[in-house]
């Protein structure tokens, strides 16, 4: 079963806006990991919080994560058109060799 | 250098063919994995390598056959496809399989079976 399950699905807002993401997940993780993906590219890693963290800054990026509601956020402030990507969370499985289990999704639009 | 190459970046093969995907890295990372990404899908886990040695299969069917003839190389042999393998493959590489490393991904090899 997916381990990430991310809402919304789909974003749009306006260049300058702020973009918040979420994801949800099943079981205890180690750590929680965010890419972002350009249209039809690779994936970028973007930031790892730690399971014992709540809080992490990467320049414009702020991640939360809650474990007592298994949840984790992603927040990009004052978006820029080039922000326009698919965000997935993504969560190792220990008990399956460390692979990474990635969520749905949410697809991220900013119009300039 | 932290980049992960995969070329061809397309491929159209039918269905008899064999063909071969290839990814590279000159990170010194001993994990490599192959995903395999459908249209606004997450990407799956195909196979993992750690260390040269197959790790992680996903029960991925046999027509799919991995090869990684050392640490920088990452071989994805096709043979016999169906149109449902249609797909983006994304290769990756992390320092080792620990579950905390940053993977670096390529920039995938769009692939149509005809």
């Amino acid at each position: 079963s997916q381990q990430g399950e991310e809402d919304p699905q789909a974003l749009s807002i306006q260049e300058g806006e702020n973009a918040t993401m979420n994801c949800s997940y099943k079981t205890s993780i180690n750590n929680l990991q965010w890419y972002r993906q350009n249209s039809g590219r690779g994936l970028v890693h973007l930031i790892l919080i730690r399971s014992n963290e709540r809080e992490k800054h990467s320049g414009r990026l702020r991640v939360t994560l809650d474990t007592s509601k298994k949840s984790s956020s992603l927040l990009i402030t004052a978006s820029r058109a080039a922000d326009t990507a698919s965000y997935f969370c993504a969560t190792p499985k220990e008990e399956y060799g460390n692979k990474l289990v990635f969520g749905a999704g949410t697809i991220l639009r900013v119009k300039s | 250098d932290t980049e992960v190459t995969q070329t061809p970046k397309h491929l159209v093969m039918g269905m008899t063919n064999k063909k071969s995907l290839k990814c590279e890295q000159h990170m010194g990372h001993r994990a490599m994995y192959w995903y395999k990404q459908k249209a606004k899908k997450p990407p799956e886990l195909m196979f993992v390598y750690s260390y040269e040695k197959l790790s992680i299969n996903e029960s991925v069917p046999s027509r799919f056959s991995p090869e990684c003839p050392n640490s920088s190389l990452l071989n994805l042999h096709l043979h016999a496809l169906q149109p449902e393998d249609s797909a983006l493959y994304l290769c990756a590489s992390s320092q080792v399989l620990t579950g905390t490393d940053t993977q670096y991904f390529g920039p995938g090899t769009r692939l149509t079976v005809l």
